[in-house]
């Protein structure tokens, strides 16, 4: 099966500008999740989607970032304006269903940022 | 929330030597454990995970441990590969309200052959 996709890989941006990544998941997974990866550090979730609907953003730092997952298919996650605090490893992954112990998570190779 | 805790930070082994990797949690009631593989410049791909009904779980080289009593779990690799070099993160699914699985910081994993 064709795995989860990203792009762009790279993205340089300037502090205060905005910036968008693209996601597309595995065909016929119901729940996607973008993360957000700090050099020498964890993924942490920013926000989760059922098909169209939030399931949790309690992370999302909503002042600046905004994601969206129309149709239940693609998903865009938004970053307006950035920070330099921002730059990261930005990862999009998708799970059969909701109930990840029993639908293991497969990650893309996520979108590189870097903010000066 | 959920405190996850792993280590080392790094660790270096020669070829055919065997790794381990720790990490404790906080929340009892977490009850999903998977380890995640991170090549450089990809995304992480789960190896192993066990749930909290079972002790241990082997696949091949690799195998897991898990001690509720003590919230702690482990990754063994046996037979160590090059190719086995890479960063490593336990993960712990947490329960309270949305599921969401919270990472350690990862344990960078060099094999010398």
């Amino acid at each position: 099966e064709a795995g989860v996709a990203q792009s762009p890989r790279y993205k340089i941006i300037e502090k205060r500008q905005s910036v968008a990544f693209w996601c597309n998941p595995i065909s016929g997974h119901a729940t996607l999740y973008w993360y957000q990866q700090i050099l020498g550090q964890g993924p942490k979730l920013l926000i989760q989607f059922q098909n169209n609907g939030v399931v949790d953003d309690s992370q999302l730092p909503k002042d600046r970032f905004s994601a969206e997952r129309l149709k239940g298919v693609d998903s865009t996650l938004k970053i307006q304006p950035a920070k330099l605090e921002d730059s990261a490893v930005y990862l999009c992954a998708s799970s059969l269903w909701l109930r990840q112990g029993n639908s293991p998570l497969h990650f893309g190779n996520g979108t590189r940022l870097t903010v000066t | 929330g959920e405190n996850v805790e792993q280590h080392p930070s790094t660790l270096s082994v020669q070829e055919g030597d065997s790794a381990v990797i720790k990490c404790t949690y906080s929340d009892s009631a977490s009850n999903y454990f998977p380890w995640y593989k991170q090549e450089l410049g990809k995304g992480p791909q789960l190896i192993i995970d066990i749930r909290s009904n079972v002790g241990e779980k082997k696949d091949q080289r690799i195998a897991v441990t898990l001690n509720k009593t003590a919230k702690h779990f482990s990754l063994h690799i046996t037979e160590t590969q090059p190719e086995d070099s890479a960063v490593y993160f336990c993960a712990v699914l947490t329960q309270g309200g949305s599921e969401k699985l919270v990472f350690g910081k990862g344990t960078k994993l060099t094999v010398n052959p």
